[in-house]
């Protein structure tokens, strides 16, 4: 089956400093979308991309979607203590029902 | 976007007794969908709840285990029945709103814990 993959699983970094979260399917996605899950919490949407090559913003996110639209990033610039939590991609496949295949999940603490 | 709610919002269960969750949203939606999540794992789909028929099952998840029902626009149940321990998870219910595209928003999620 659809199998999501996101690298790396875990990341520790510096306040101020950049984070970056890949994230690769093994089939060809119709969209893909990320979530944000803070600890105890639920997973939050954030975006969603459709188009080969993509690339959306939101402030001090960058997201990304692959030319063979298999695979997608997520960049933070100068990450704050507010960033911390697990980012999930999402991907849907074409003919899939609307359902979703969440990647394995990258989890930021951000120090001080 | 709709406001979902679900309860119990935790619970303890003892081994071999079942567990009804159910998901209220504040609005109609078109799909209603049913997760779990295990401690530090990502979600895996459960099924697809629809409206005035059976739920559409992932694989390696049967109706015996997990019977969904959907009544109406606004509303999914999730049983789990005959609990073991590998069952403690949390549940998520989400949904697709009308005119909210493929996006999916959760409920607060159920954390189930059976000793």
């Amino acid at each position: 089956g659809q199998q999501v993959m996101q690298i790396p699983q875990y990341q520790h970094v510096q306040e101020g400093e950049d984070f970056t979260t890949y994230c690769n399917s093994s089939t060809t996605l119709s969209n893909i979308q990320w979530y944000k899950q803070r600890p105890g919490g639920h997973p939050v949407f954030l975006i969603q991309l459709v188009k080969s090559g993509e690339v959306k913003k939101q402030k001090r996110l960058t997201f990304q979607f692959g030319e063979a639209k298999k695979n997608s990033s997520l960049h933070i610039t100068a990450t704050q203590t507010t960033d911390v939590g697990t980012y999930f991609c999402a991907g849907e496949v074409t003919g899939g029902g609307n359902k979703l295949t969440f990647g394995t999940g990258t989890q930021l603490k951000v120090e001080l | 976007s709709a406001v979902i709610s679900q309860k119990p919002s935790r619970d303890i269960c003892q081994r071999g007794t079942s567990l009804t969750i159910q998901c209220q949203v504040d609005s109609q939606v078109t799909m209603m969908f049913w997760y779990r999540q295990q401690p530090g794992q990502s979600l895996t789909l459960i099924a697809t709840a629809n409206q005035g028929s059976e739920a559409t099952y992932e694989s390696g998840f049967v109706i015996d285990k997990f019977p969904i029902s959907r009544p109406n626009l606004t509303f999914s149940t999730l049983t789990v029945s005959n609990m073991s321990p590998e069952d403690s998870s949390i549940y998520l219910c989400s949904v697709e709103e009308v005119r909210g595209g493929d996006t999916q928003y959760f409920g607060p999620g159920t954390r189930l814990t059976v000793l």
